[in-house]
């Protein structure tokens, strides 16, 4: 069973176009954290997220904790084909300092 | 700051070889971790130190499987009698305690056995 779960598992858009990525938990975490990583190399880190309903903004990307930390969901606006990617969100238990990552979303951008 | 490297890139062996693995952290990063990630998947937690002491395992680590960090510097992870099943990127991150959450990734090593 997997603690946290991703939607959708690949998503493939237009450029210029909007998405939406959830990650879902019925656990609480007291952080999360957003990476995206290419293939055949490491996640790179997007954002950390630590407070209930903080939203955070790197350009295009949108990023928002649930109110009970419970969720997160990264909004693209006008998706590029650099976007295209494993987006990888990953939670942290206040008992422990690991990882425990959601299985990802492979998101296309066509040109 | 040159970030997290491992090495080697790749590595193909043959089942019941050993294999080890080298992860250099970020300079200054006192904790480092290990992570497993097959395809299609997120990555997995396998252990983590902080400086030189191994304080969480998890059980996907069996007895085949052991990581060090003698001096609290680099950390080196081996894999003892190799099995297919062990085929999979195996991922370092680091991170300084007191910035506490964010944790940075190397490039993994991808292992294949054959």
């Amino acid at each position: 069973t997997q603690l946290l779960e991703q939607s959708p598992q690949f998503l493939s858009i237009q450029e210029g176009e909007n998405l939406t990525v959830y990650c879902n938990s019925s656990s609480v975490f007291s952080s999360l954290q957003w990476y995206r990583q290419e293939p055949g190399e490491g996640p790179v880190l997007l954002v950390t997220v630590v407070t209930g309903g903080e939203v955070k903004k790197l350009k295009r990307l949108t990023f928002q904790f649930g109110d009970a930390r419970k969720d997160s969901s990264l909004h693209i606006t006008a998706a590029q084909t650099g976007d295209t990617g494993l987006y990888l969100c990953a939670g942290r238990m206040d008992s422990s300092y690991k990882l425990i990552f959601g299985s990802g979303t492979r998101l296309l951008v066509r040109p | 700051d040159t970030g997290v490297s491992q090495n080697p890139r790749h590595k193909i062996t043959k089942r019941g070889q050993n294999v080890t693995f080298r992860c250099d952290p970020i300079s200054e990063h006192n904790r480092l971790y290990w992570y497993r990630q097959t395809l299609g998947q997120g990555p997995e937690f396998l252990t983590y130190f902080q400086n030189e002491a191994q304080l969480e395992k998890s059980r996907l680590l069996s007895d085949r499987f052991s990581a060090e960090r003698p001096k609290g510097s680099f950390s080196t992870l081996e894999i003892q009698r190799t099995e297919q099943g062990d085929s999979a990127m195996y991922l370092c991150a680091s991170s300084f305690q007191v910035q506490g959450y964010e944790q940075y990734f190397g490039p993994g090593t991808r292992l294949t056995v054959t």
